[in-house]
């Protein structure tokens, strides 16, 4: 059973880099047709999608927050990572990573996120 | 503004059913496939509803899901107070270039 577990600073200053990583366990990064994403939710409000990448190192990114968001992948490491610079405190939320399954053909078919991590909450404030 | 239409609330009374709308347009779910999430109070989303009306294994046939054209419906039959949580939308949006997810604004169920 594959599971996901964020971790990273909880308190981040504004207009620095918030950095966090999701870490696969219970199966490879690599296997199978799944990519990886990055969610966040501020408190009270509804979901926000910020980015994928496949294992290849292939990346998609939310238009809004693309110019400040970077997402890598370390198949080594069974670990995938979210930057996001110059940070506000709108980008105060929970952050959940999550994995989603994919048919590789085309179009892509996506079919749904079947497994997210439970949540790890970072706040920015000086 | 989410990209997607849910409407903010539903409530029923307990053994009865509840329907979820989600609208969007042909860019998002007219031409991708929609999935549902269900989030109890202080947990992270889980995932209902794939393929627009597929359920994972464990999932109860209690939930349902249905697509046509640029709309989605979740349906839910027995209602019971542990169903009392927030529900989402989500599908791929084609719209630009590289193509992004979006998801509903959720909706909060109320089993009275």
């Amino acid at each position: 059973q594959v599971q996901l577990q964020e971790s990273g600073p909880g308190l981040v200053k504004p207009s620095q880099t918030l950095s966090l990583t999701c870490t696969v366990s219970g199966g490879s990064i690599s296997s199978g047709s799944y990519y990886w994403s990055w969610i966040r939710q501020p408190a009270g409000k509804g979901l926000e999608w910020i980015g994928r990448i496949y294992t290849s190192g292939s990346t998609n990114y939310n238009p809004s927050l693309k110019s400040r968001v970077t997402i890598s992948v370390d198949t080594s490491k069974n670990q995938f990572s979210l930057k996001l610079s110059s940070v506000t405190a709108a980008d105060t939320a929970v952050y959940y990573c999550a994995r989603a399954s994919y048919s590789s053909g085309w179009p892509v078919k996506h079919y749904g996120m079947d497994v997210w991590g439970q949540g790890t909450t970072v706040t920015v404030s000086s | 503004q989410s990209v997607l239409t849910q409407p903010p609330s539903v409530s029923a009374a307990p053994g009865q059913k509840v329907t979820i709308s989600c609208s969007g347009s042909s860019s998002n779910i007219g031409n991708n496939y929609v999935s549902w999430y269900q989030q109890l109070p202080g947990t992270a989303p889980k995932l209902l509803i794939y393929e627009n009306n597929k359920r994972p294994s464990g999932i109860p046939d209690r939930f349902s899901g249905s697509k046509s054209g640029t709309s989605a419906t979740l349906g839910i039959t027995g209602l019971q107070t542990g169903d009392e949580a927030d529900y989402y939308c989500g599908t791929w949006d084609s719209s630009l270039s590289a193509g992004h997810w979006v998801f509903g604004g959720g909706t909060k169920l109320t089993v009275l």
